[in-house]
């Protein structure tokens, strides 16, 4: 398997624009997660899906940000309008509930840089 | 719900001298524990886990973590690091038989390793 896809790897915007990120979780993965990292906060969880549905996002940020899953390959992170306070390396994660446990794989992050 | 407490922040040591990453957890229920590592412009890799049986558990790269009920500790030791282990720490936490399919990390651990 190829593992957890993000793209871009690194995206440079102006403040006020739309940012979108993308992920492909690993096949077969029911659960997929989002967090942002930065040196300030570390590690924080955004939102999960599971089976395409939301179950938690008391971690978004506020009403700028918006996470969708429309199916169970591929989820969308969004920020409108982006600030500089945005800027972070933001992860996909996924993991499969049925092994009981919750380990999770990582995606490589998206640097995003508001200028 | 559960808590993960990284005593320490930053780790700095010496080529070939030990090392131990300090972690306790917090939980009302039966745990699963994991460490992962993050390596410099990269997403978070698991390293080891425990999740029943022996106490003691392995990576493959040397280190060992120990599971301490009693202490609620799961802390990592190396006894002879590398500056190839220079990277940041995070240790985990799942509910045993949670149905929330989420991982509570705690804040990292950045272990620098000197020649």
């Amino acid at each position: 398997d190829a593992g957890v896809i993000q793209s871009p790897r690194h995206e440079v915007t102006e403040m006020g624009q739309e940012v979108t990120l993308r992920c492909k979780p690993i096949s077969g993965h029911d659960y997929l997660f989002w967090y942002r990292q930065t040196m300030m906060r570390g590690l924080e969880l955004l939102i999960y899906f599971n089976n395409n549905v939301p179950i938690d996002d008391s971690g978004m940020p506020e009403d700028r940000f918006s996470a969708k899953m429309p199916n169970a390959s591929f989820s969308t992170l969004k920020i409108q309008p982006s600030e500089p306070r945005d800027s972070a390396v933001y992860f996909c994660a996924s993991s499969l509930r049925g092994e009981g446990y919750n380990e999770q794989f990582f995606g490589p992050g998206t640097r995003l840089t508001v200028l | 719900a559960q808590s993960v407490t990284q005593l320490d922040s930053q780790v700095p040591v010496f080529e070939e001298a030990p090392v131990e990453l300090r972690c306790n957890y917090s939980s009302s229920v039966s745990v699963y524990l994991f460490w992962y590592v993050q390596y410099p412009n990269q997403g978070l890799q698991l390293l080891l886990k425990y999740l029943s049986g022996s106490t003691l558990v392995e990576s493959i790269n040397g280190f060992e973590a120990e599971f301490n009920k009693s202490q609620t500790s799961f802390h990592l030791r190396k006894p002879s690091v590398h500056i190839s282990d220079t990277a940041e720490y995070f240790c985990a936490v799942s509910g045993r038989g949670s149905t929330l399919g989420r991982l509570y990390f705690g804040r990292g651990t950045q272990l620098t390793v000197w020649p």
